[in-house]
């Protein structure tokens, strides 16, 4: 089945610094990409949805790159501030008939400082 | 915001009692999936449902897990007999169709003495 590897799974930045958050994936058939944050206590909340046709995609702030060729999925804060402050998970699904559960990666934990 | 209702937020059971939990997805939204996150931040699928259909499930599931999308009321999963390794949080999540992004609840942290 599907794996998702991401990386890395601490990252702390200064405000103002970018950070990137990177998953490779193995499924050559995964067709739907998202980004998910998880602050402490709190469920996911969805930032971004990418899909196969779709290379970047730019939200509040980030950069969401995705690289069929290498099967990479990549997302970018631009200027982080402490309110970025979250676990980020990304999450792969083929999309197709029933199979369509998500498969996350296993988080990267952004410390933002002021 | 995710409009998806999950109950209780927290559960405490014992080993070998049953632990419900459940969720009421987003008005419209035919689609649920419920996932487990350990404290590692790993993720596991369980169930899916498209209206009260099973479309889905991990044979984890089929074993001690029940769970069920009844017309008009909440979803729901169960653990029969619950065991410590069952200490999580359980995520519900809806979705408008199977290819689209899906929403999460809350969760229901269970933790099993």
């Amino acid at each position: 089945g599907e794996q998702v590897e991401q990386r890395p799974p601490h990252l702390s930045v200064r405000e103002g610094d970018s950070a990137v958050i990177t998953c490779t994936y193995t499924d050559p058939n995964s067709y739907y990409f998202f980004w998910y944050k998880q602050e402490p206590g709190a469920s996911l909340q969805l930032l971004m949805k990418v899909f196969s046709s779709t290379e970047i995609n730019e939200g509040q702030g980030f950069t969401v790159l995705l690289n069929k060729k290498d099967k990479r999925l990549s997302l970018n804060l631009t200027a982080a501030h402490p309110g970025d402050s979250a676990a980020y998970f990304c999450a792969v699904s083929d999309g197709g008939g029933s199979n369509a559960k998500l498969t996350f990666g296993k988080g990267t934990k952004l410390s933002v400082k002021s | 915001n995710s409009k998806v209702i999950q109950t209780p937020r927290y559960l405490v059971k014992g080993q070998g009692q049953k632990a419900k939990m459940r969720c009421i997805p987003e008005k419209g939204h035919p689609v649920v999936f419920w996932y487990q996150q350990n404290k590692n931040n790993e993720f596991k699928f369980l169930i899916n449902f498209q209206n009260q259909e099973v479309l889905q499930q991990i044979d984890m599931t089929e074993k001690r897990f029940s769970a069920e999308c009844p017309s008009n009321s909440p979803c729901s999963l169960e653990i029969q007999s619950s065991e410590a390794g069952d200490s999580a949080l359980y995520l519900c999540a809806s979705s408008l169709n199977l290819s689209y992004e899906q929403y999460f609840g809350p969760g229901t942290r269970l933790t099993v003495l």
